[in-house]
């Protein structure tokens, strides 16, 4: 079965960092691209961040650019987003998505995203 | 950046009729070269992850009933439930990936009416 598990959400003060993870399954890991996707309570989707197969393309919003950072580790099937600075308007549920773009090169495209987690909580208080 | 607007935001339809979602871009999303639209759509419900429901416009996701469409084309786009089953109740996400960010609409609450 194709999976994405995420974890490392918590409730951290402002200005505080977490590291989230997400443990892929059931597919080829090392093949795929792949986003972090937030949503805020209340509102909507938010794509945050991506990262080609190879970590060679990586992209950020505005609104995390500097301050969050996305890897992976192939080997691990594993997904990272390395959240600092953290502020109240970053609390959201973060999910991690796969991406059905491919690469050619050293150039990555990204397409539309066909696996989800379930998400993890993250929670900034003052 | 590409701004995505649906309409309307929110909407309430009676079992067993249609509901139509439109979604603007402020740019082309069609790319020439291969004549694809670069628009997703993806459904939401409270609790759960999104879930693709439709890519590159119109091609239905594996698994995704038949009663779910999506057409459109360059900046206009629309998604539509030919017939509402209760299960259909979340909010519909349209998403941009002709270009980065990959930028989704606000959504569209459907709700039963």
């Amino acid at each position: 079965e194709v999976q994405l598990v995420e974890s490392g959400g918590g409730l951290v003060q402002t200005g505080g960092s977490l590291r989230l993870s997400c443990a892929a399954s059931g597919f080829t890991f090392t093949t795929y691209n792949m986003n972090w996707v937030r949503q805020a309570p209340g509102k909507g989707l938010e794509w945050i961040s991506y990262i080609g197969s190879t970590s060679s393309t990586i992209h950020y919003a505005d609104s995390v650019k500097g301050r969050f950072t996305i890897s992976r580790d192939n080997a691990k099937n594993s997904l990272f987003l390395q959240v600092n600075s953290l502020r109240a308007e970053d609390t959201a549920v973060y999910y991690c998505a796969r991406d059905s773009g491919y690469c050619r090169g050293a150039t990555c495209y990204n397409y539309y995203m066909d696996v989800w987690g379930k998400g993890t909580t993250v929670t900034v208080s003052s | 950046d590409i701004v995505m607007t649906q309409s309307p935001d929110s909407l309430a339809v009676s079992l067993g009729e249609r509901a139509t979602i439109n979604c603007k871009s402020s740019q082309s999303v069609l790319y020439s070269s291969n004549n694809k639209n670069y628009l997703a759509w993806y459904q939401k419900k409270r609790g759960q992850p999104p879930k693709l429901l439709v890519y590159w416009a119109s091609t239905r996701e594996s698994g995704v009933p038949d009663r779910f469409s999506g057409s459109g084309s360059g900046t206009d786009f629309t998604l539509t439930i030919s017939s509402l089953q209760a299960e259909d109740v979340a909010v519909y996400y349209c998403q941009q990936y002709y270009a980065t960010p990959g930028s989704f609409g606000q959504g569209t609450k459907l709700e039963i009416k």
